[in-house]
């Protein structure tokens, strides 16, 4: 049964870095058929899909266009887990961020975290 | 990007009802078209993937058609635990990802 442990601060200041970490049981991070994404909610943006890493011979990232100059996200292959930072946070980063598993042969999110719910502000 | 537009927004419908809710997208998607269910506090949960196929675990009341541009959710007979937010997602122009901005199915 695979399960997603998300981790991280609810709190960050304006113009810091919000860090989060997804934890993986039941699968591998560098596994071939999924991918690994970052997913956040709010009233004002709805869902909005931010970015993935996915491993197919080599370490592959994509990023939403929206937060590209400000986002990375890496796996961690000895925690089988991996991370989102999102730098330069505003209020407007203000949301509930969830990761998720991408099955890339039904391509579809079926495993999803519990969220984390982060504020920005001072 | 591909626009997903789901109608209604929102929906009043009672315990044994037949619902339905629509989502378009801006332009072809084939089957790629998958659908959620989203309850206060939670992850949203897959119930529908590449538009009809019903994922392991989920009831046989929910059901999922359509192709191109035009897709469905239907609920053939409303119980308690469906009243929840429901979302349509494209995965046709992957990686670039995007939702629906949701029905919310309130009891009646």
């Amino acid at each position: 049964q695979v399960q997603l442990q998300q981790s991280g601060p609810g709190l960050v200041k304006p113009s810091q870095t919000l860090s989060l970490t997804c934890a993986i049981s039941g699968d591998s991070v560098s596994s071939n058929s999924a991918a690994w994404s970052w997913i956040r909610q709010s009233p004002s943006r709805g869902l909005e899909w931010l970015g993935r890493t996915s491993y197919r011979s080599k370490w592959y990232n994509d990023y939403a266009v929206s937060v590209k100059s400000r986002i990375t996200i890496n796996p961690d292959t000895s925690k089988n887990q991996f991370s989102l930072q999102l730098n330069s946070v505003t209020p407007e980063d203000t949301a509930v961020y969830y990761c998720a598993r991408y099955l890339s042969a039904v391509k579809t999110f079926d495993i999803w975290g519990q969220g984390t719910m982060v504020t920005v502000s001072s | 990007d591909i626009q997903m537009t789901q109608s209604p927004s929102s929906l009043s419908a009672s315990v044994g009802d037949r619902v339905t809710i629509t989502c378009r997208a801006s332009q072809s998607i084939s089957s790629y078209l998958n659908w959620y269910q989203q309850k206060p506090g939670k992850a949203p949960k897959l119930l529908i993937y590449t538009a009809s196929s019903l994922q392991s675990g989920v009831p046989s009341r929910f059901s999922g058609s359509g192709s191109g541009t035009d897709f469905t959710l239907t609920i053939s007979s409303l119980q308690p635990e469906d009243f929840a937010a429901y979302f349509c997602q494209q995965s046709y122009s992957a990686p670039l990802f995007t939702f629906g901005q949701g029905t919310k199915l309130e009891i009646k």
